[in-house]
């Protein structure tokens, strides 16, 4: 099955800080990415779409000088959350879509990001 | 109104039940549904993916689409606590169009 990998799995900040996470199809290439942010016992937040090659597309009240994302290649995609406060922290869940296929998402495993 | 509709629950059920999961949905526009299980502190995983109306069954999972009452269902048989988990319908209308998801629904199936 088409396989979605995040980096880091969780990862612990100081206020103030920029985190980097990466979002990689290993098995499909993947021409439009999603990051999705989950408070706990929520549902999915899509924040932005990010498509190879151009400017992602972030959901209104999303910062996009906040979130930036870039999606460099057909199988990357990097959301780096810069001066990280600790409302920031959060579940950032990334998904690509398998477009070769049955056009449909498949998620990563999510990033736990921690803002002291 | 949203998009897609789903209760919340949570829904407690005894280990062997059958499962019953629901979502309406408003969008006459949506071709695709998708059925999504998410344990905590994991990223969802797709479970039913469905094309239009009709049924579609894999393993102890039905998933049913009523397009003309836009109303979709999952089915579990058998259920299990490893089933405890949330379950997320989606619908989509192809291209470049964004999944909807509802908000899903918290499964916990005792022993």
């Amino acid at each position: 099955g088409a396989v979605v990998s995040q980096h880091p799995s969780w990862v612990i900040c100081k206020s103030g800080t920029s985190v980097k996470i990466e979002c990689r199809s290993l098995d499909f290439q993947a021409t439009t990415m999603f990051w999705y942010r989950q408070f706990p016992k929520q549902s999915l937040m899509l924040m932005a779409t990010s498509n190879e090659g151009s400017k992602a597309t972030y959901e209104q009240g999303v910062e996009k000088d906040k979130f930036l994302i870039n999606h460099a290649s057909l199988t990357l995609s990097t959301l780096t959350v810069t001066s990280a406060h600790p409302e920031d922290s959060s579940f950032y869940i990334c998904s690509a879509r398998n477009t070769g296929g049955t056009d449909t998402q498949y998620f990563g495993p999510g990033t736990r990001l921690t803002v002291l | 109104q949203k998009e897609v509709e789903q209760d919340p629950g949570p829904l407690s059920v005894p280990e062997g039940a059958i499962v019953s999961l629901n979502c309406t949905y408003s969008n006459s526009a949506f071709q695709y549904f998708m059925w999504y299980r998410q344990y905590s502190r994991k990223g969802p995983e797709l479970l039913m993916y469905t094309y239009s109306s009709g049924n579609k069954e894999d393993g102890r999972f039905t998933a049913q689409v009523d397009k003309s009452s836009k109303y979709i269902s999952l089915f579990i048989r058998d259920s299990q606590p490893s089933d405890s988990a949330t379950y997320l319908c989606a619908g989509f209308s192809g291209g470049y169009n964004k999944l909807i998801f509802g908000a899903g629904t918290r499964l916990a199936v005792h022993p």
